[in-house]
């Protein structure tokens, strides 16, 4: 079963500091990509960083990365020099063959200033 | 530009009323279409996606249908809504048969069943 997981359902971080949110899914696909979507207050689904399953280079958007791990199944986000408006509901998620976005339970970061 | 318009962003119904909630999307044709509900603070769960006009997959057996009369047009309806109905409900869509444009949303629905 295709699944997306995130363990941590509660994380914070001091402003400007530096954190990273896991996630782990499963699929056996060999070509797929992988997103992270941060939903704040406001609820808008906002597309944060996209990996590519055959890139082995990970993807970085501005203070955005991941750490894409895909032997290990395991693709994390890290934020650095985390700002107030980072704060928001984060989460993982995989696109499988079918079309279907599937998402993980979310982790829900406070930004403390 | 591409854009995705989902109304009415808030909506307070009786229960056993009828619900209807519509999405749009602009500038692309033959997109994926997708409704999203999410419970109080936590994760999405599908409903329903559309990969064309008439053509409705549902998820999970439930009081909600959902129609698309045209090609960018995606409706969510209920005949008699249940206190459980209640939810943020979100649209979205994606480009057919590309995965890695992602999926974009529109604003949600906050709806409430009292």
């Amino acid at each position: 079963a295709q699944t997306v997981t995130q363990s941590q359902p509660e994380m914070s971080v001091q402003e400007a500091e530096t954190v990273t949110l896991s996630c782990t899914y499963d699929t056996s696909e060999s070509d797929y990509y992988l997103f992270w979507y941060k939903q704040p207050p406001s609820r808008q689904m906002i597309l944060v960083i996209r990996q590519e399953a055959y890139k082995q280079q990970n993807a970085t958007e501005n203070r955005f990365s991941v750490n894409f791990q895909k032997a290990a199944k395991s693709f994390s986000l890290k934020i650095s020099d985390s700002q107030l408006g980072d704060a928001a509901m984060y989460f993982c998620a995989y696109p499988n063959q079918g079309g279907k976005l599937i998402f993980g339970q979310g982790t829900e970061l406070s930004v403390k200033p | 530009s591409q854009t995705i318009h989902q109304w009415p962003a808030t909506l307070v119904q009786p229960v056993g009323s009828p619900l209807s909630l519509e999405c749009t999307v602009e500038g692309t044709s033959n997109p994926n279409l997708y409704w999203y509900r999410q419970a109080a603070g936590r994760g999405l769960q599908l409903l329903f996606y559309s990969v064309g006009i008439g053509q409705i997959s549902s998820e999970v057996p439930q009081n909600l249908s959902a129609s698309r009369p045209q090609d960018r047009q995606f409706i969510l309806s209920s005949k008699k809504l249940l206190l459980s109905d209640s939810g943020f409900y979100l649209c979205a869509w994606s480009v057919r048969g590309r995965r890695n444009y992602g999926y974009t949303f529109g604003s949600g629905t906050r709806l409430t069943v009292v």
